[in-house]
Order: structure tokens, then sequence, then C-alpha cells
């Protein structure tokens, strides 16, 4: 199993709306991320997490708040966000943090 | 500071053609060297993962180089196909940067019957 699983596929919230993008990997990896994507851009590092604690945070603002319940889910909590926050966000895995990540297939997530 | 450049920023190729997509990097200490495919709208998928030691890795049509000492690397498709229309992500790592992927911005090939 070579998945990075991500739910939702879509999601459509308001401005005052609290949600939860999820993010589950079963091949034992002990590193995993949230990226942000902007259409026709490269992802953007969010969240690095290494053996289930926060080692990177690229000076996100507090709207967005990682999890790392196990080592095998991720997830992203969003409140209050701005349609500015409209974009891709894809979890991605890997062994270890310097080999190869597997991403997952993404959320698409629209602030209205 | 840590950079990778992809070139061209777009192409268009015929079906059944064969074409070749650049990668130069400045980042150091060098790790190793990703090609990634991303079609619109969903994750990019791993296509080879290269490190300092190794010149070119294969993966069915794709063939990727890299050349430590110039810091470059290409990916070559060969009889391209509807479906290889994507965008091609070089991405590099750095030896010790806990995690830290630096991308480059895509080529975005489109394949035309």
């Amino acid at each position: 199993d070579t998945e990075v699983t991500q739910t939702p596929k879509h999601l459509v919230m308001g401005m005052t709306n609290k949600k939860s993008l999820k993010c589950e990997q079963h091949m034992g990896h002990r590193a995993m991320y949230w990226y942000k994507q902007k259409a026709k851009k490269p992802p953007e590092l969010m969240f690095v997490y290494s053996y289930e604690k926060l080692s990177i945070n690229e000076s996100v603002p507090s709207r967005f708040s990682p999890e790392c319940p196990n080592s095998s889910l991720l997830n992203l909590h969003l409140h209050a966000l701005q349609p500015e926050d409209s974009a891709l966000y894809l979890c991605a895995s890997s062994q270890n943090s310097g080999t190869e990540a597997f991403f997952g297939q993404g959320t698409r997530l629209t602030v209205v | 500071k840590n950079q990778v450049e992809q070139s061209p920023q777009s192409l268009i190729i015929l079906e059944g053609k064969n074409c070749t997509l650049q990668c130069n990097y400045t980042v150091s200490p060098f790790s190793n060297l990703r090609w990634y495919k991303q079609d619109t709208g969903r994750g990019p998928v791993s296509l080879t993962i290269m490190t300092f030691s190794e010149n070119t890795k294969s993966n069915g049509r794709y063939t990727a180089t890299l050349d430590a000492d110039t810091k470059q690397s290409s990916l070559h498709i060969t009889a391209s196909q509807l479906s290889d229309s994507a965008s091609y992500i070089c991405v590099v790592s750095a030896t010790g940067n806990t995690g830290k992927l630096i991308f480059g911005q895509g080529t975005t090939l489109q394949v035309k019957p």
C-alpha cells in the first residue's frame, strides 16, 4: 500500500465555519507534511511532523492548526479562513524527512 | 539561496514525439533530486528520485539524468502519449533539511494528437 488518502476531496466553507482536513497513510512513514498549492504554482510547505511531533511550522497563520493523533494520521483544523485561503491542500508522507515523499490527491478547499 | 529552476515553462508536442525537460539547482548540501508528475487538481506522483551517486534512472517511458557536478537534471519522455499532458515538477532536498523540499516552478507539457 503506497497510498496517502486525503478526505474530503472537495470542501466549501464559510469564513465563520470550523472544518478539518484529514490525511492517512499506512506505509509506516514517520514524517508527514501539509502543503498548500495555488493554481499554476508549486506546493508551499506549511507544516512538517516528524515522529508525531511538529518539527516545522512555516509561519502559517493560526487559523490553520495541525494535529498528529498517531503515526498514521494527520489532521489540519481550519477556523475563520479567508477567501485567499482557497487552494489545493496536499498531504504527503515519507519514511523520514530525507526520503521520497508520497503525496495524497489533495483537498480542493473553497472559502466563501 | 537554495533554488530550483526549470525550463521550458511550457511545452507543446505531438503525440508519439520525444521531449526533454530541464532542471538546474543551486541547493547545497545536496541530498536527492525528484521528478514528479502532477495532473491538474491532483496530487503530485513521484516518477524518480536520484541521489548524488546516480546518473540515470528510468521509470517506463520516463528517464531522468543527474549531473551533480554541473547541478543539472533532465527528464526525457519517450514516445509521448496524450496522458503525459501534465505539469512536471523538479524537487530537490538538501541534507539535514528536516523535511524541506525545494520545488521548481514546473514545466507544463501538453501532448496533442
